[in-house]
């Protein structure tokens, strides 16, 4: 069965500083790989996926994430933060169901930007 | 357009009330789901219709009915809630048929209070 895992429940930054947001994946048939942000109140956004090709996708809003293979991993970065990204962050899995297609959540990360 | 809307946005109902959640997309989408997220969880999937007939429902209680008139609509008819039912209600939709190749698309969600 696929699974992800947050390993981080929430991680605090000051304005313009970089981050890193942890997503590893467990998987035995091809991963298709998914980060959404939810802004208190409101439904998720995707942000940006993995589907293959390149292992370094750039999504909305200056994110960007590297799938890494060997490590099971899908990180999400952001070279400067802004207050207005504080929001959950939530990584996926895409799981076959043999009809449909699920998602798989982690946990979820609070990015909290500080100034 | 990649909008899925989500009628009501608020709803406060009795445990004896009968009510409906509405669901629209405009994308040709052939996948609808419903999500129930709990405060600082991620969402959980309760169904999912694929190409306008139930092809997921996770073991959810029958307090809870989809319907998918068409393949534009997804309906969440609600009746006999308990107070743990209070929750987040998401709508997503995506393509159909690939395997796990194509993102969802969430809806702003319907915050629903059972008193």
């Amino acid at each position: 069965a696929q699974s992800v895992t947050q390993l981080d429940s929430q991680v605090p930054v000051f304005e313009e500083a970089p981050v890193e947001l942890r997503c590893n994946y467990s998987s035995s048939v091809s991963v298709y790989l998914f980060w959404y942000v939810q802004y208190p109140n409101q439904g998720l956004q995707l942000l940006l996926k993995y589907l293959s090709g390149s292992t370094l996708v750039k999504g909305i809003n200056g994110f960007e994430a590297e799938f890494n293979k060997s490590q099971t991993s899908f990180h999400l970065r952001k070279p400067s933060v802004h207050i207005s990204d504080t929001a959950e962050y939530f990584c996926a899995v895409s799981d076959w169901g043999g009809a449909t297609n699920k998602l798989i959540f982690g946990t979820g990360t609070l990015l909290a930007v500080q100034p | 357009d990649t909008e899925v809307t989500q009628t009501p946005k608020h709803l406060v109902m009795g445990m004896t009330n009968k009510k409906s959640l509405k669901c629209e997309q405009h994308m040709g989408h052939r996948a609808m789901y419903w999500y129930k997220q709990k405060a600082k969880k991620p969402p959980e999937l309760m169904f999912v219709y694929s190409y306008e007939k139930l092809s997921i429902n996770e073991s959810v209680p029958s307090r809870f009915s989809p319907e998918c008139p068409n393949s534009s609509l997804l309906n969440l008819h609600l009746h006999a809630l308990q107070p743990e039912d209070s929750a987040l209600y998401l709508c997503a939709s995506s393509q159909g048929g690939q395997r796990g190749l194509y993102e969802q698309y969430f809806g702003p969600g319907t915050r629903l209070t059972v008193t």
